[in-house]
């Protein structure tokens, strides 16, 4: 079955330290990639995707995602976080069905 | 640009009574997305227009959800009669022409409790 996985439920880390948000997928074949964020109350705004070409994509918030195909991952990643980067960010694999992962739930501490 | 409308915002029910919600895409999108959020979980995928069609309704419940886009342009989600498990948030998304590699825009959700 296709499938979108975050493995972590939570992820912590310190304002201005680097931030990592884990996301693999098992879909045959080249799906698209996607990263969204949720703050509270408020509606999924999108971040970054991957189509094709380089590996690194860069997204808005100086969000940046890296594709790897052979292990099939879509890391979410950040040089150095805000306390306002504190939500709830979602993968999600496209390929003639939008299917999202259950989320990752990020603190960032002062 | 104006983005995804939804309302209402907040909508509280009893279980067997039915509720409606409706959602106002991006001017000019194809695509209608209504998607069913369980906390703690990721967006389901409900139901997918493109224009007044339908392209999947795979995963609505169909014997308590509609849903309909009748002039393609915004459209209108119901539930009858509501269950205690369809507490959760409705999101409304929309894309230009619908192709997989398109970006969807969320709107700001309903949050649907059930009593």
């Amino acid at each position: 079955a296709q499938s979108v996985a975050q493995p972590e439920d939570q992820v912590n880390v310190a304002e201005g330290n680097p931030l990592t948000v884990k996301c693999t997928y098992s879909v045959s074949g080249n799906p698209y990639l996607f990263w969204y964020v949720q703050y509270p109350n408020r509606g999924l705004q999108f971040l970054l995707k991957y189509i094709t070409g380089d590996n690194l994509v860069k997204g808005s918030y100086g969000f940046e995602a890296e594709f790897n195909k052979s292990q099939t991952s879509f890391h979410l990643k950040k040089p150095s976080a805000l306390v306002s980067d504190s939500a709830l960010y979602f993968c999600a694999a496209s390929w003639g069905k939008f299917q999202f992962g259950a989320g990752t739930q990020v603190v960032v501490t002062p | 640009e104006a983005g995804v409308a939804q309302s209402p915002r907040y909508k509280i029910i009893e279980k067997r009574q039915s509720v409606a919600f409706w959602c106002n895409p991006i001017s000019g999108h194809a695509t209608l997305y209504w998607y069913q959020q369980i906390l703690g979980q990721g967006p389901k995928l409900l139901i997918q227009f493109q224009n007044n069609g339908v392209v999947d309704d795979s995963q609505l419940p169909k014997d308590r959800f509609s849903a309909e886009r009748l002039k393609g342009v915004d459209s209108t989600l119901k539930i009858q009669p509501a269950k205690l498990e369809d507490s959760a948030v409705y999101l409304c998304a929309s894309s230009s022409t619908g192709g997989p590699q398109e970006t969807q825009y969320f709107g700001p959700g309903t949050r649907l409790l059930v009593l």
